[in-house]
């Protein structure tokens, strides 16, 4: 069974540049979400999708943040334009269900200099 | 509003010892407790998870309790190996509207020669 794809793993921008985000969940997983991990903290939820409809977004920076997950598949998270504080690791997850175990993609990690 | 708090923040335990992590949460409709290991430079991945109708699940040196009533749970070592080193996350489950994921901020554990 392949695992959550996501691409690029490493971008590297200047501040007040765009950047997007590509996920490919495991097939069959309904639940989607994207995090963001800041060196040495935990995962912070942005969003989370269950099939295309946004379940939660309270933590996501809707100035500047916006995420789709067209037909209910693969998603893409966007920024723009991006702040030096965007640095961190962007996570995507899947999951057949919320209160089911989570598969981790390998991460983009994101430098804004 | 919905919390988790993650107790302490490092750990460091001789190899062969045990080791607790204890979290908090804020609401008492959370009814999934899953326990992440993130190993250095990797993502995240379930070590074990309970549900709210049982107080203790073990899984050969891993073990999880769950208090409702106190609303905490812990996760529990034995026997602690050098490969065990890694950062642990809890998260929980906060259901209402739409069923969303926490996670606490992370412990990390250092094993000691």
């Amino acid at each position: 069974e392949a695992g959550v794809a996501q691409s690029p793993r490493y971008k590297i921008i200047e501040k007040r540049q765009s950047v997007a985000f590509w996920c490919n969940p495991i097939s069959g997983h309904a639940t989607l979400y994207w995090y963001q991990q800041i060196l040495g903290q935990g995962p912070k939820l942005l969003i989370q999708f269950q099939n295309n409809g946004v379940v939660d977004d309270s933590q996501l920076p809707k100035d500047r943040f916006s995420a789709e997950r067209l037909k209910g598949v693969d998603s893409t998270l966007k920024i723009q334009p991006a702040k030096l504080e965007d640095s961190a690791v962007y996570l995507c997850a899947s999951s057949p269900t919320p209160d089911s175990e989570q598969y981790f993609g390998p991460g983009t990690r994101l430098t804004v200099t | 509003g919905e919390n988790v708090e993650q107790h302490p923040s490092t750990l460091s335990v001789q190899e062969g010892d045990s080791a607790v992590i204890k979290c908090t949460y804020s609401d008492s409709a959370s009814n999934y407790f899953p326990w992440y290991k993130q190993e250095l430079g990797k993502r995240p991945q379930l070590i074990i998870d309970i549900r709210s109708n049982v107080g203790e699940k073990k899984d050969q040196r891993i073990a999880v309790t769950l208090n409702k009533t106190a609303k905490h749970f812990s996760l529990h070592i034995t026997e602690t190996q050098p490969e065990d080193s890694a950062v642990y996350f809890c998260a929980a489950l906060f259901g209402g509207r739409d069923d969303k994921i926490i996670f606490g901020k992370g412990t990390r554990l250092h094993i000691l020669p």
